[in-house]
């Protein structure tokens, strides 16, 4: 497709179930980042893959929470044994480079956890 | 304190208002600085970024940054109801570090332009 693409856009989850939520970013794309973005806040780093390699996940706010990208495209992001205050909207983006300032952002999955 | 401070507003002006965004921050290491637009229920979208200190316009939109002052700025020329948006402003470090595109936002400002 021409941009980021996220599924689900909208996932409710009992506290306490798994889930995973996918991103396609852009064919060709090296560089794919994950965002928390928590209501009425900015989006903040939770982890970053250069192709297959996960060379940054200092953001991840816990052990719950894992992501990988296997064959250097497609991402998932996963998190366990959910809880509310992972209630947030989660923002993938790609960049052509290993270092590009243009990021393409995907429209997010909304996760509410009841 | 958080790095990267962005008074959230809201701030309501009437069509045809120049618009003055700003943000300040604390990281030194900071040497891109983008503006990013962001309509509810989307994702952002990035409108401009500069590398390092000056100016950038385009069409309506000119950027300012200022390194010495830590402070940059987002002004919209004859804004639209279309512009009626969250704008968030984004840093990241350089090329030659380790920052690899990592952006740190601001809050976001909201935005609405009346008619």
């Amino acid at each position: 497709g021409a941009g980021v693409s996220q599924s689900p856009r909208y996932k409710v989850a009992k506290r306490g179930q798994d889930v995973a939520l996918r991103c396609d970013p852009i064919s060709g794309h090296v560089s794919l980042f994950w965002y928390q973005q928590a209501l009425g806040q900015g989006p903040e780093f939770l982890t970053y893959f250069q192709n297959e390699a996960q060379l940054d996940k200092s953001g991840l706010p816990s052990d719950r929470f894992f992501a990988e990208r296997p064959e250097g495209s497609v991402s998932t992001l996963k998190i366990q044994r959910t809880q509310q205050e992972d209630s947030a909207v989660y923002l993938c983006a790609s960049s052509t480079g290993v270092f590009a300032p243009e990021a393409f952002f995907g429209q997010g999955t909304r996760l509410t956890v009841v | 304190q958080k790095e990267v401070e962005q008074d959230p507003g809201p701030l309501s002006v009437p069509e045809g208002a120049i618009v003055s965004l700003n943000c300040t921050y604390s990281n030194s290491a900071f040497q891109y600085f983008m503006w990013y637009r962001q309509y509810s229920r989307k994702g952002p979208e990035l409108l401009m970024y500069t590398y390092s200190s000056g100016n950038k316009e385009d069409g309506r939109f000119t950027a300012q940054v200022d390194k010495s002052s830590k402070y940059i700025s987002l002004f919209i020329r004859d804004s639209q109801p279309s512009d009626s948006a969250t704008y968030l402003c984004a840093m990241s470090g350089s090329a030659g570090g380790t920052s690899y595109g990592k952006l740190t936002f601001g809050q976001g400002t909201i935005l609405t332009v009346h008619p």
